[in-house]
């Protein structure tokens, strides 16, 4: 049973570009986590979905950055015109349901490195 | 606000020795709480979960306390090891889906 799965694992973007990170939760699991760790910082919670539906983007920057989970296919955080702060790892979490009960499990990350 | 504190950020010992690992927490109305190892460039592995009614958890020469009333966790490591040399990361669960982090106690364990 594979664990959560992101890629790519390291990411280059000159500044203006987008970049688009992806996650695949573990094997029936229904919800996922976005936490970002910049450099010398604890890990920050960004969005929280189950699929087709955004459920808390209370830690999202309000601009240029976006989440999706979809029916079908992995969950993606993209975000457009990136710049040098954007530039951290990014980590995905999943659960199997939505209790205060229920272990996210980690993905290894996304390192995006913005030049 | 909920925030969560680990002290030392960063400390070594000599192999053998044993290692405490302090976290804090400013709001007690907690659901749950975890540890977490974090090596270089990789991601997290859990290694403890400590629901609110409980007071520890065990898992070999790992032990984890909790006390919601002072809002500290403690985490033990027995009879250290190099390869126990990583970050470790204490994070809360307020029950609202999300965890709240420290910024990690970075551990160096003197071969």
């Amino acid at each position: 049973n594979a664990g959560v799965m992101q890629n790519p694992r390291h990411l280059v973007r000159r500044r203006g570009q987008e970049a688009r990170l992806r996650c695949s939760p573990m094997k029936g699991h229904s919800h996922v986590y976005w936490y970002r760790q910049l450099p010398e910082e604890g890990l920050k919670f960004m969005v929280y979905l189950q699929k087709e539906n955004i459920i808390d983007e209370s830690g999202m920057p309000k601009e240029r950055f976006s989440a999706e989970f979809p029916k079908e296919g992995p969950s993606i955080l993209r975000i457009q015109q990136v710049v040098r702060g954007d530039s951290a790892a990014y980590f995905c979490a999943s659960s199997q349901g939505q209790g205060s009960q229920e272990t996210q499990y980690f993905g290894p990350g996304t390192r995006l490195l913005v030049l | 606000k909920q925030e969560v504190t680990q002290i030392p950020a960063a400390l070594s010992v000599p192999e053998g020795e044993n290692l405490v690992l302090n976290c804090s927490f400013t709001d007690s109305a907690i659901y749950n709480l975890q540890w977490f190892r974090q090596d270089p460039g990789k991601g997290l592995t859990s290694l403890l979960l400590i629901q609110s009614s409980q007071r520890e958890q065990t898992s070999g020469r790992l032990n984890a306390s909790l006390d919601k009333s002072s809002g500290r966790s403690t985490l033990y490591i027995a009879a250290s090891q190099p390869g126990d040399s990583a970050t470790y990361l204490c994070a809360v669960n307020y029950g609202n889906n999300r965890l709240a982090f420290g910024k990690g106690n970075q551990v160096v364990v003197i071969p």
